[in-house]
């Protein structure tokens, strides 16, 4: 089964701030990768999601962005922070292929921007 | 669009007590997935059950069973006998079999569990 790593855990950094969260997958190959934003007390949004190395896909515009260097490393950025950007950044992974169903989740960063 | 709607913000059960908690959704699509998952303090995300659209049989993971009515779109969960370690957010979710970035999210059930 996979494993999925997030980095770092807890993240404060100013307005106007670049950003860099990374997730990284263990125990799978050319799966599939998502980031989500939490708000405080609501559910999740998908930011992003990537079906192979260099293929990204947004679902909400925004000032953040998205890349996929390595088969399993998943990055998450931003050249200058807003206050809107602060909440829990979670990475997901599902098996490659259509139909797949169960996503898993990543420990996730909790991001604070003052 | 799919929409999934979790209309308990909060429940609260004593502690060896059955609770349930409700999930509507809205979706054209015939085939699908659902699931429910918890959201412990620690906010790791947590799998607790799923079901597939085309089973007639609910899901069941030992303490936890769902009741999936397919004409109706609800997809609740059934908590037996709770602990205090099933205190958490619970989020309903649904899935498209059709398109893999379709996973909506409900708001979420936030579950105390009383000693």
């Amino acid at each position: 089964s996979q494993t999925i790593h997030q980095w770092p855990a807890t993240l404060v950094q100013p307005v106007g701030s670049p950003l860099s969260l990374e997730c990284t997958v263990e125990g799978t190959s050319n799966p599939n990768l998502y980031w989500y934003r939490q708000a405080a007390g609501r559910g999740l949004q998908l930011l992003f999601y990537s079906v192979g190395i260099g293929q990204i896909s947004s679902e909400v515009p925004q000032n953040l962005s998205a890349s996929r260097p390595q088969d399993r490393q998943f990055i998450l950025s931003s050249k200058k922070l807003l206050l809107s950007d602060s909440g829990f950044y979670l990475c997901a992974t599902d098996p490659p292929g259509l139909g797949t169903d169960t996503q898993y989740f990543g420990p996730g960063t909790r991001l604070t921007v003052l | 669009a799919q929409t999934v709607t979790q209309s308990q913000p909060e429940m609260s059960v004593q502690e060896a007590e059955t609770v349930t908690l409700s999930c509507t959704y809205d979706t054209s699509e015939s085939d699908y997935y659902l699931f429910w998952y918890k959201q412990p303090p620690s906010r790791q995300m947590i799998l607790v059950i799923r079901q597939e659209a085309y089973k007639q049989q609910n899901a069941t993971e030992n303490r936890f069973s769902v009741n999936f009515q397919k004409a109706a779109k609800s997809f609740s969960l059934k908590i037996s006998d709770s602990q205090l370690g099933d205190a958490a957010m619970y989020f309903c979710a649904y899935r498209s079999l059709y398109n893999n970035n379709d996973m909506r999210f409900g708001a979420g059930t936030r579950l105390t569990v009383k000693p």
